[in-house]
């Protein structure tokens, strides 16, 4: 079974508006991290936010956040306010074990989504 | 800038010919990790070395090997380049403890020909 789930290939959102891209995982440790990185078309992978699996609190980082729902075993990434520049991929990476190991636990992609900002 | 250094940016090789990709990071992370990313896909971990001394395989391990020759360097090698090899491999790093992620590095295009 897959452990990263990221069920849209591509998403088309309006310029200034609000999207979400779904990600769902499977996991069996109680601890884990989840994390969003966008690749845009020059390649290289930027971190954007991080959710752990203890954290009450919905990560929240400037225009993205993380809609945490533990008991769906999903981490959504919401983008407000659509900019041209968020034209990119977007991944939904894991990582299990808890925070404070030895750094062992390498991180899990999804498939990703590709998100094309229209003016 | 401190980050994580891959060499070279794009490669070609023909298919039997041996290569070494190069990652250098210098934030003083333990842990270090080798990814491959094919088209329409994510990316899958091909080694990694949790710390100085020690390497493990990851979802795709044939066909490479890797070395972490100090703290800052972990190289992949390809022994005998397959045109199945074609791919964007990208070197991260981590410190195991930080929560902002790994950090990567900007990837290595190959094509095998």
């Amino acid at each position: 079974a897959q452990k990263i789930t990221q069920t849209q290939p591509g998403m088309f959102v309006q310029e200034k508006e609000a999207v979400t891209l779904d990600c769902t995982y499977d996991t069996s440790d109680q601890s884990y991290g989840l994390f969003w990185y966008k690749q845009p078309s020059s390649g290289e992978m930027i971190f954007l936010i991080y959710q752990g699996s203890y954290d009450e609190q919905n990560a929240t980082e400037g225009r993205y956040s993380l809609n945490f729902q533990k008991a769906r075993k999903s981490a959504n990434l919401v983008i407000s306010a659509s900019q041209l520049g968020d034209s990119a991929m977007y991944f939904c990476a894991m990582r299990e074990g808890n925070r404070w190991d030895t750094g062992r636990r390498a991180l899990t992609f999804g498939s990703g989504t590709r998100l094309q900002v229209q003016p | 800038n401190a980050g994580v250094t891959q060499t070279p940016k794009f490669q070609v090789l023909k298919t039997g010919q041996s290569m070494t990709l190069q990652c250098a990071q210098d934030m003083n992370h333990n842990s270090m990790y080798w990814y491959r990313q094919d088209p329409g896909m994510g990316l899958r971990l091909i080694y990694y070395s949790a710390s100085e001394g020690t390497t493990d395989k990851g979802e795709v391990p044939n066909g490479y090997n890797v070395s972490r020759l100090n703290k800052r360097e972990f190289s992949l090698r390809l022994e005998s380049a397959a045109p199945s090899q074609t791919s964007v491999y990208f070197c991260a790093s981590s410190d195991g403890s930080q929560t902002r992620g790994y950090t990567f590095g900007s990837g290595t295009r190959l094509t095998v020909v």
